[in-house]
């Protein structure tokens, strides 16, 4: 069975440029979830989608990034303008609603790479 | 708010038993879940304690205390290839969210 599959696996662009990552889930989860993660520090939640609905976008900087999940599968984060404080590992997570919740599994891709100069 | 902490480097020798502590303060606790991150890779689910007491998945076992907001990650018979870094997480809130520490690199000598 694949595992979550993410791309680009590294992007360099330079500030107040545009970037997009995408994600593909496990299939049949319909949980996802952006994170973000910084060189030395654990994975911070940026944005939870169940099905299409976002569900927990709190802590997604909204000036600057925004994500989709039109047809409730896979998933798109976007960055604009970005600025060098972006530079980051940003995840994306699947689960199932009752293994996330009871269980705290989460499967990540391997995140794609943001270097902003 | 929530917070956690955990030691940032540990280091042993192969075949060694090592111990990566957790503590934690959140409202709304459901249970502490550990994850695994080699260098460059994705985080991967290693346990989950929802009750006080021990957990035992092979060469790794996890321990949690809820009165003293406290567990751990014990790691035997240490294998080179168990060089990563070591996140507790927090399952708590009424969405369930799952929050993570700053992680502990953990480094194995031969």
């Amino acid at each position: 069975e694949a595992g979550v599959v993410q791309s680009p696996r590294y992007k360099i662009i330079e500030k107040k440029q545009p970037v997009a990552f995408w994600c593909n889930p496990i299939s049949g989860h319909n949980t996802l979830y952006w994170y973000r993660q910084n060189l030395g520090q654990g994975p911070e939640l940026l944005i939870r989608y169940e099905n299409e609905e976002a569900v927990d976008d709190s802590q997604l900087p909204k000036d600057r990034f925004s994500a989709e999940r039109l047809k409730g599968v896979d998933s798109t984060l976007k960055i604009q303008p970005a600025e060098l404080g972006d530079s980051a590992v940003y995840l994306c997570a699947s689960s199932t609603p009752g293994l996330a919740e009871n269980t705290g599994e989460l499967f990540f891709g391997e995140g794609s790479r943001l270097t902003v100069l | 708010g929530q917070s956690l902490e955990q030691p940032s480097e540990v280091t042993a020798v192969e075949g060694a038993i090592v111990q990566i502590n957790c503590t934690y303060q959140t409202s709304g606790f459901y249970g502490l879940s550990w994850y695994q991150q080699h260098d460059g890779g994705a985080p991967t689910f290693l346990s989950y304690n929802a009750l006080d007491g021990l957990e035992e998945t092979g060469r790794f076992s996890s321990f949690l205390s809820r009165s003293d907001s406290y567990g751990y990650l014990l790691l035997q018979e240490l294998q080179m290839k168990d060089s990563a870094s070591y996140f507790c997480a927090v399952l708590s809130g009424s969405a369930r969210q799952l929050t993570f520490g700053s992680g502990t690199q953990l480094t194995v000598l031969p």
